[in-house]
């Protein structure tokens, strides 16, 4: 166990339609990243949060939003699914610096059919 | 802008033999550098980083990288595998100096470690 949650562990949901990932970072982490795991596109950076906040963006698709609460736990939202959404949805966290890496979850496995 | 290159996407490897898995980076600042495996069915784990200091890093479970700044490489190795080590290894590199601290990976190498 890494530390950090994410539920569900697989998802399986019909074209158009809208879904939440959740992600409870490990204890005393402030950053949160979403990843997306694809076949044919890799590991993308999604977006990243540090302590409520925004702080990077990357490729993450307007149909797509994120935020992160007080409690520090952090939602996905991806909205009108499309087939090619399908993928491995990874969250990790940091304390917040570089030296300290990222820990991953388990990841949340979609399926859009 | 960064970017990764893992040059090969997969490596059979006998049991006991070493192996090699090769990262190329591109990035226009200084970098940190990373390398991760993912065992199958699960998320990603870090085998070993490189911050500062001295250039060759290693990790608990026998795999050493070495960082070459003059030919921007960050290679893994490890002198004899076990069939444990059947996984898949990323390499990833981040700015030093940026707003956030978002990891940017390569495709990954699947290593297949047969008996």
């Amino acid at each position: 166990d890494s530390g950090v949650t994410q539920t569900p562990k697989h998802l399986i949901t019909a074209t158009g339609q809208r879904v939440t990932l959740r992600c409870s970072p490990r204890s005393g982490d402030l950053s949160v990243y979403w990843y997306q795991q694809s076949l044919d596109q890799g590991l993308q950076f999604l977006i990243q949060y540090y302590n409520g906040e925004e702080r990077a963006k990357g490729n993450i698709l307007e149909r797509f939003s994120a935020q992160q609460f007080p409690d520090l736990h952090s939602e996905l939202n991806l909205s009108s699914l499309e087939l090619g959404d399908s993928a491995l949805y990874f969250c990790a966290s940091s304390v917040g610096g570089h030296n300290y890496g990222y820990t991953f979850g388990s990841g949340t496995r979609l399926t859009v059919v | 802008a960064q970017s990764v290159t893992q040059l090969d996407s997969q490596v059979p490897v006998f049991e006991e033999a070493p192996v090699e898995l090769r990262c190329n980076y591109s990035s226009s600042v200084s970098v940190y550098l990373f390398w991760y495996v993912q065992y199958p069915n699960q998320g990603l784990q870090l085998l070993l980083k490189y911050l500062s200091g001295s250039t060759l890093v290693e990790s608990i479970n026998g795999f050493e990288a070495e960082f070459n700044k003059s030919q921007t490489s960050f290679h893994l190795r490890k002198p004899s595998v076990h069939i444990s080590d059947t996984a898949e290894y990323f390499c990833a590199v981040s700015q030093r100096e940026a707003a956030g601290n978002k990891l940017t990976f390569g495709g990954g190498t699947r290593v297949l470690v047969k008996p």
